[in-house]
């Protein structure tokens, strides 16, 4: 099983300030086509998880473009260029090139 | 229209079945993957079971091989799970999940709750 971590555990952040989450793989999630399995999701209280970030770096349809992925192979990142206030709550990288797993979720609040 | 909604959720002792259901709109239901995703009160999220598009592939977590049972029924648009031999352990919300390929996974129901008791 590919084994998810993520820091920080915990982020109280600023509105209009950058963020940004790190969610390391115990294996490497490139696959030889080039993409690396790797989304971000974000759930905020109470609700859903929704999702931000696949394919490591491909934003999802309505995602705002404050929001970016980056990263490959075992190194992952996602940054937030200016958090706002709706953008608190827990975010969680999980893996898809095998047998699905999440990280332990960032939980994210304001300061 | 909100597209998945789970249903079935409900209070049963260790041991005991219990059978969820995810009615699918809004969408081509037959041409998308679906899995189950489950969160224990307070804690993060874990995978539980897919099946392909035409129900004739399924994974499961290790944790539930055996003893719980994703199908789908594509004429009715809907998706189950069933559990069986139920262990404390699986109280959680339970959201159902579509993908189109098998990575995806883009729009979630709302969840269904299952609490066993012992």
């Amino acid at each position: 099983e590919i084994v998810l971590t993520q820091s920080p555990l915990f982020l109280p952040v600023t509105p209009g300030e950058p963020a940004s989450i790190s969610c390391r793989s115990s294996q490497s999630l490139l696959q030889s086509n080039g993409y690396n399995y790797l989304n971000w999701y974000l759930q905020k209280p109470g609700q859903s998880p929704q999702l931000l970030i696949y394919l490591g770096s491909s934003r999802a349809s309505g995602v705002p473009d404050r929001f970016s992925g980056s990263g490959s192979g075992t190194d992952f990142t996602l940054k937030i260029s200016r958090v706002e206030a709706e953008d608190i709550g827990i975010y969680y990288c999980m893996q898809a090139l095998q047998i699905l797993t999440f990280g332990p979720g960032t939980k994210m609040d304001i300061k | 229209d909100v597209p998945l909604v789970e249903s079935g959720g409900g209070l049963v002792q260790r041991g005991g079945s219990l059978r969820l259901s995810c009615s699918a709109s809004a969408f081509s239901f037959s041409n998308y993957w679906m899995h189950w995703v489950r969160q224990a009160p307070g804690k993060g999220l874990v995978w539980v079971s897919r099946i392909s598009n035409d129900g004739s592939w399924t994974d499961y977590a290790d944790s539930v091989k055996g003893r719980f049972t994703i199908s789908r029924d594509n004429a009715k648009n809907t998706l189950y799970l069933e559990l069986s031999s139920l262990r404390v352990e699986d109280t959680a919300v339970y959201f159902c999940v579509r993908s189109y390929y098998t990575y995806d996974l883009d729009v979630w129901g709302q969840g269904t709750t299952v609490a066993v008791f012992s």
